[in-house]
């Protein structure tokens, strides 16, 4: 049971660089989720999408660019990697049907230098 | 604008006593609250929630308790034990909409052998 799945788990990129996060999950889950997690924050909203072909922004998506071609993949674009995106990225999906948890996957370790 | 709050940052406890963390909210049109645990280097992991029509909900040695008038919950985890050392999250959501969670900024819980 595999649940959500992310990869790479570490990455390293220079100013300028760009790279895709991807994360799938099989649960088949409508809704799915992008967060991103600060040192000594609470995970933010970047991207989220209810279904395949349907996306949309959350409070922090300046900087990156998701798509869902498919109910299983949701992959998040970074286009020019900044010093401010250095963070851990979360993705989580859930059946969307109301009153319940997310699940999310073990997060992929981004820095920008 | 944070509409979750943690305030305490960390908390320090003695294995077999009671562990309290605490949340407040901001926005009193959530309709469900949850708790989430999260270990170093890990996704975070669903741990209990409730409904904004109850006021508790028990599994096991954890406890949630919510009180609208306030816009107040508390997590209660009796007793304590070394396993439970983690950063605890308190999240929000709607039934309706994109149904994404608000992350408070997290709890560190230590729990002293």
């Amino acid at each position: 049971n595999a649940g959500v799945t992310q990869t790479p788990k570490f990455r390293i990129l220079k100013i300028g660089q760009s790279m895709t996060l991807q994360c799938t999950q099989d649960m088949n889950h409508n809704y799915m989720y992008w967060y991103r997690q600060d040192p000594g924050m609470g995970l933010k909203l970047i991207y989220y999408s209810v279904g395949a072909g349907i996306t949309d922004k959350g409070e922090v998506p300046n900087g990156y660019n998701v798509s869902r071609s498919t109910t299983e993949d949701f992959p998040l674009r970074l286009e020019l990697a900044a010093p401010s995106q250095t963070s851990v990225y979360f993705c989580a999906s859930s059946s969307g049907t109301g009153n319940e948890k997310l699940f999310f996957g073990s997060g992929t370790q981004l820095s920008v230098l | 604008d944070q509409q979750v709050k943690q305030n305490s940052p960390s908390l320090s406890v003695q294995e077999g006593r009671i562990s309290i963390l605490n949340c407040d909210y901001t926005n009193s049109m959530f309709d469900y609250f949850l708790w989430y645990k999260k270990y170093p280097a890990e996704g975070p992991t669903f741990l209990i929630s409730i409904s904004s029509i109850k006021d508790k909900n028990e599994d096991g040695r954890f406890t949630v308790f919510l009180n609208k008038s306030a816009k107040h919950l508390s997590l209660h985890i009796v007793p304590s034990q070394p396993g439970d050392s983690a950063v605890y999250f308190c999240a929000a959501s709607f039934n309706t909409g994109r149904r994404a969670l608000t992350f408070g900024s997290g709890t560190r819980l230590q729990v002293q052998p």
